[in-house]
């Protein structure tokens, strides 16, 4: 199993442009979500789903569309970039029972100039 | 309105004594807490975690002790190694009414020889 898997790494982006952080997930677990880690703030929830076809949005979700076609992915768009997105960005995923024990993805470090 | 509390944001510790590492809640309706651990440029890797119906979990040289009345959890580790040396999240979410976890801002802990 490749567990959670992010893409890209790395990102450098421009104020106003569009993105999508992609993450993938091989364990068949029904709930994924996004965190971004910043200085002192810790993980913050950004959008999470409890399964395909279902979203819901986190403690900071504004500037930031999701979506759920798939069990495998959720991938978490960036609309019109602005500076105050440079983050880390996580995605975890875990089975809905067990759903508190997530597993993390690696990790997208994005700058926005 | 910061729901997870990790107040302090690192502590040294000697090798081979013990490391305490503290969170407080404000939220009443929680009642499922996790500890991750996170070293630099990885995702958070879950460690221990403790339901409200318990005031103790243990695994290994890890125990989660959990006063439900003051609103804290406390993540002891005896004895500390300097493996351990990394920056730990507590979490916390409230099982039966949403899927939210939410995080603190985190403690990182040293581990000194």
């Amino acid at each position: 199993n490749a567990g959670v898997t992010q893409t890209p790494k790395f990102q450098v982006l421009k104020t106003g442009q569009s993105m999508t952080l992609q993450c993938a997930q091989d364990m068949n677990h029904e709930y994924m979500s996004w965190y971004r880690q910043d200085p002192g703030m810790g993980l913050r929830l950004i959008h999470y789903s409890v399964g395909a076809g279902i979203t819901d949005q986190g403690e900071v979700p504004n500037g930031y569309n999701v979506s759920r076609s798939t069990t495998e992915d959720f991938p978490l768009r960036l609309l019109s970039a602005a500076p105050s997105q440079t983050s880390v960005y996580f995605c975890a995923s875990s089975r809905r029972d067990w759903y508190n024990e997530q597993f993390f993805g690696p990790g997208t470090r994005l700058t926005v100039l | 309105d910061q729901q997870v509390k990790q107040n302090s944001p690192s502590l040294s510790v000697q090798e081979g004594r013990i490391s305490i590492l503290n969170c407080d809640y404000t939220n009443s309706m929680f009642d499922y807490f996790l500890w991750y651990k996170k070293y630099p440029a990885e995702g958070p890797t879950f460690l221990i975690s403790i339901s409200s119906i318990k005031d103790k979990n243990e695994d290994g040289r890890f125990t989660v002790f959990l006063n439900k009345s003051a609103k804290h959890l406390s993540l002891h580790i005896v004895p500390s190694q300097p493996g351990d040396s990394a920056v730990y999240f507590c979490a916390a979410s409230a099982v039966n009414r949403d899927d939210k976890i939410i995080f603190g801002k985190g403690t990182r802990l040293h581990i000194l020889p």
